[in-house]
């Protein structure tokens, strides 16, 4: 079976400054690695995701993710954020589990404040 | 637009008085899932579906059912709701291992 840590659960930081958001997973099998994120009284959108390839992926607005196969993590940075970034991030992991389910297992969320 | 709709998005109701929460999808997506989001405890799966009349316990089942008769619905049901079901709840679908979940809006449910 497979899990995901996130290991911090709230992080505070400054516009304009750099933040790195931590995921570390485990599995038996080979995975695929995605970043959710889910503004207040939404549901969870895709960020990005890496499937297979170069380890650096990128979304849209400015987040990359690495992917490290050695250390088996998957973290999250932004050179500078916005206000607009404020949200939680979910860290999920998808793998073959018990046959046929193609489960996606999430972390439990690290909350990105961002103050002016 | 392609998306999952679920229905409602609030919904307070009594202990014991069964519910039915509906999850649609338009993308004919085979792979749907049920999550439910509680704080501190993140994501957890309670049902998913492979396929038409194909479906299997996640990790947190007990207390729920569901079905699917039909590819794009996936409805989730709580025969007799207890308080600890108060959570939010979340239908998913995939086109398949390779692809992300798309998420529906969310379903708040509070059981009194």
């Amino acid at each position: 079976a497979q899990s995901v840590t996130q290991l911090d659960s709230q992080v505070p930081v400054f516009e304009e400054a750099p933040v790195e958001l931590r995921c570390n997973y485990s599995s038996s099998v080979s995975v695929y690695l995605f970043w959710y994120v889910q503004y207040p009284n939404q549901g969870l959108q895709l960020l990005l995701k890496y499937l297979s390839g170069s380890t650096l992926v990128e979304s849209i607005n400015g987040f990359e993710a690495e992917f490290n196969k050695s250390q088996t993590s998957f973290h999250l940075r932004k050179p500078s954020v916005h206000i607009s970034d404020t949200a939680e991030y979910f860290c999920a992991v998808k793998a073959r589990s018990g046959g046929s389910n193609y489960k996606l297992t999430f972390g439990k969320g690290t909350l990105l404040t961002v103050n002016p | 637009e392609a998306q999952v709709t679920q229905n409602p998005r609030y919904l307070i109701t009594v202990t014991g008085k069964k519910l039915t929460v509906t999850c649609s999808q338009n993308m004919n997506h085979e792979y749907m899932s049920w999550y439910r989001q509680d704080p501190g405890l993140g994501l957890r799966q309670i049902y998913y579906s492979m396929n038409v009349e194909v479906t299997d316990k996640g990790d947190v089942p007990e207390g729920y059912k569901v079905s699917r008769k039909e590819k794009r619905n996936f409805p989730l049901i709580l025969e007799s709701p207890s308080p600890n079901q108060t959570s939010l709840y979340f239908c998913a679908s995939s086109r398949d291992a390779s692809y992300g979940y798309t998420f529906g809006s969310g379903t708040r449910l509070t059981v009194v």
